[in-house]
C-alpha cells in the first residue's frame, strides 16, 4: 500500500536548467508534506517542507509546490546544479493529535545534474 | 559535530543471532524514530519514541525492541536475525513528536544477515 508515490525512479537534467521533481499521494488525512535529499552512505537531509494550508513555499533556489485537490505536490529546482544530483525524497505526515507515528516516504527519485 | 549518529556503520552477522544498533543525538530533540530501507528503498517507520510513549508500526516483528537509557540515545535490539532484516536502518530525531517537526536522521547502518 504505496500511500506516497514518486513515479520517476530517475532524472536527468542540464546544469543551470530547472528539475522538477514530483510526488502524489492517496492519503488524504497527510497534512504536513516534506523533501528530503540523500547521497550515496548518509542519512537523508531535510530540504524544503509545506503545509496542506499552503499551496507554494520558496527557499532560494528550492521551491515546493502543492496541489491539495490533486493530491500532487512537485519540487522545482532553478537553476540546477552539480551538487544537486542525489536522491530526493517526498514524505508526508498526519497530524494525530500528539502522537505522530513518523514521516510515510516515496521511494525517491535519482537526479543526475549533467554539466 | 555529528547531530544523529549511529553505530556501527556496517554489521554482517548470520542468522539467528541477537545484535543492536546503537542512536545517540545531540540535538536536545525530546523524540526519535527508526526506520527501516528494505532493498527496495522504501524507508518505512518502524518506531517513534518519546519519555512518554512508545509507538509501534504494527508491522515490525516482536523481535524488534528499542530501548531508551536516557534522552539522547534510542538503541535498536533485534533477536533471532532473519534474512529478510537485512536492509539499511535509520535513526532520526525531532525536537517534539508532531507533523510539522523536521526530523534530523543519522548515516544509517548497514545491516547484513548470512
Amino acid at each position: 500500500d504505496q500511500q506516497v508515490k514518486q513515479n520517476s525512479p530517475s532524472l536527468s537534467v542540464q546544469e543551470g536548467r530547472i528539475s522538477i521533481l514530483n510526488c502524489d499521494y492517496t492519503n488524504s488525512m497527510f497534512d504536513y508534506f516534506l523533501w528530503y535529499k540523500k547521497y550515496p552512505a548518509e542519512g537523508p537531509t531535510f530540504l524544503i517542507s509545506i503545509s496542506s494550508i499552503k499551496d507554494k513555499n520558496e527557499d532560494g533556489r528550492f521551491t515546493v509546490f502543492l496541489n491539495k485537490s490533486a493530491k500532487h505536490l512537485s519540487l522545482h529546482i532553478v537553476p540546477s546544479q552539480p551538487g544537486d544530483s542525489a536522491v530526493y525524497f517526498c514524505a508526508a505526515s498526519k497530524w494525530a493529535g500528539g502522537g505522530a507515528d513518523g514521516l510515510t516516504f516515496g521511494k525517491g527519485t535519482h537526479l543526475i545534474i549533467q554539466p | 559535530d555529528t547531530a544523529v549518529s549511529q553505530t556501527p556503520k556496517y554489521l554482517v552477522t548470520q542468522m539467528g543471532n541477537d545484535k543492536s544498533i546503537k542512536c545517540e543525538q545531540n540535538l536536545g530533540h525530546d523524540t526519535m524514530y527508526w526506520y527501516k530501507q528494505d532493498s527496495k528503498k522504501f524507508l518505512k517507520i518502524m518506531f517513534s519514541y518519546n519519555n512518554k510513549e512508545l509507538i509501534i508500526n504494527e508491522t515490525v516483528p516482536n523481535r524488534f525492541s528499542p530501548k531508551s537509557p536516557d534522552k539522547a540515545h534510542l538503541n535498536l535490539h533485534i533477536n533471532s536475525l532473519e534474512l529478510g532484516d537485512s536492509a539499511v536502518y535509520f535513526c532520526a530525531s525531532s525536537h517534539e513528536r508532531g507533523s510539522t517537526d523536521t526530523q534530523y536522521f543519522g548515516p544509517g547502518t548497514r545491516l547484513t544477515v548470512l
